[in-house]
């Protein structure tokens, strides 16, 4: 699996967008980025995918450069109910391994 | 609707007693796994399963079996329990085409005294 690199923690003001990177320099070339959240000790939850192109839904939108080797998970309006430990995996093509790292840890604070 | 439903929530156990833990989903997915959470940790995978009959180990695996009779169950069978296996237990599941999302349970929280 692509190593991915995310900082361990980050604030947020409520209302404002959160920014939260992910570096995967490793990912081959038809290796998706995912994109999970934690809320307490909840099961994690699917927030996004993509590939190259960004994307965006209900939820948040993936920013991925050009080149692959980041990409960036937007929140565009911050509640505290997204205050969750938020993963960035990049599961090798085929296998469906999703190798979890420790995450960033987004604190949305009031 | 379920998506993926683990037993028990809750599960104290002594050490060398052996237990195993339920996971089913009714989501006809082929792909199904388990980990592990430890306290302040990521997810670690133990093992895995392709499709009916297929298993694989993963990061993790000592300690734990798995089988996979029917595409809808994933036992995880802890042998022979130890105190190192004090943690919380996630089963997911993922349709195999396409990249598609992972569904996973709420958990088991096992301690091993």
């Amino acid at each position: 699996d692509a190593k991915t690199t995310q900082p361990p923690s980050m604030d947020c003001a409520e209302g404002r967008a959160a920014n939260l990177p992910c570096n995967h320099s490793t990912i081959s070339g038809n290796e998706y980025v995912y994109w999970y959240r934690q809320i307490h000790s909840q099961g994690p939850q699917y927030i996004i995918h993509g590939l190259k192109n960004n994307e965006t839904n209900e939820m948040a939108s993936l920013i991925i450069t050009e080149d692959r080797k980041s990409s960036t998970l937007i929140l565009p309006h911050a509640t505290l109910r997204d205050t969750a430990v938020y993963y960035c995996i990049v599961p090798t093509s085929g296998t469906y391994k999703y190798i979890f790292g420790t995450g960033t840890r987004l604190k949305v604070l009031a | 609707n379920a998506g993926v439903t683990q037993t028990p929530k809750f599960q104290v156990l002594k050490t060398g007693q052996s237990m195993t833990l339920q996971c089913a989903q009714d989501m006809n997915h082929e792909y199904m796994s388990w980990y592990r959470q430890d306290p302040g940790m990521g997810l670690r995978l133990i093992h895995y399963s392709v499709g009916a009959g297929i298993t694989d180990q993963g990061e993790v695996p000592n300690g734990y079996n798995v089988s996979r009779s029917t595409t809808e169950d994933f036992p995880l069978r802890l042998l022979s329990a130890a105190p190192s296996q004090t943690s919380v237990y996630f089963c997911a599941s993922t349709s195999r085409w396409g990249a598609i999302e992972a569904f996973f349970g709420q958990g088991t929280r096992l301690t091993v005294v």
